[in-house]
């Protein structure tokens, strides 16, 4: 059972480029969280997403920041824009129905030049 | 709002030393505590996860333990080692959610 998969491990944007950031939770689970890891803080809480519904986006930035996770395929969190400050690592992590246990995945580190 | 602080922020000791990290949390209603260990530049391992209903977890040389009531929890690393150099972070679930503390830096000398 392979683990939390996410692609690209490292990605490079200039600024106001798009940023895709996929994942693919462990099988079974349907429930996949994203996560922001700025230099020298800890990880924030962005959205958490079951198939085809957001569950809670809270953490997410009013603008320029969405996440899908559709019927077929991998979560996506999309980055519009981007600035020097969205430089970050970017996790995942998922989780079976039914547990609040999370698996995380090896992240992405995205890079705003 | 929940809230994890993890004390001490960096740690530094001798290899064989037996150590104890500590987390704490602002609101008791939470589903588990978890303990990951993250490496430089990569992702999170999971080391031992506490239902809310238990009181600590083993595994190796690791023991976690949680207090619900003064939202506390400990990580002991007995016989600590070079390859324990790492930074662990305590993460509670609560809500949708993992909060997580700012880590711990450990630094095992040889």
């Amino acid at each position: 059972n392979a683990g939390v998969m996410q692609n690209p491990r490292h990605l490079v944007r200039r600024r106001g480029q798009e940023a895709r950031l996929r994942c693919s939770p462990m099988k079974g689970h349907s429930h996949v969280y994203w996560y922001r890891q700025l230099p020298e803080e800890g990880l924030k809480f962005m959205v958490y997403l079951q198939k085809e519904n957001i569950i809670d986006e809270s953490g997410m930035p009013k603008e320029r920041f969405s996440a899908e996770f559709p019927k077929e395929g991998p979560s996506i969190l999309r980055i519009q824009q981007v600035v020097r400050g969205d430089s970050a690592a970017y996790f995942c992590a998922s989780s079976p129905p039914q547990s609040h246990e999370q698996y995380f995945g090896p992240g992405t580190r995205l890079t705003v030049t | 709002k929940q809230e994890v602080t993890q004390i001490p922020a960096a740690l530094s000791v001798p290899e064989g030393e037996n150590l104890v990290l500590n987390c704490s949390f602002t609101d008791s209603a939470i589903y588990n505590l978890q303990w990951f260990r993250q490496d430089p530049g990569k992702g999170l391992t999971s080391l031992l996860l506490i239902q809310s209903s238990q009181r600590e977890q083993t595994s190796g040389r690791l023991n976690a333990s949680l207090d619900k009531s003064s939202g506390r929890s400990t990580l002991y690393i007995a016989a600590s080692q070079p390859g324990d150099s790492a930074t662990y972070l305590c993460a509670v679930s609560a809500g949708n959610q993992f909060y997580f503390g700012t880590g711990t830096s450990l630094t095992v000398i040889p």
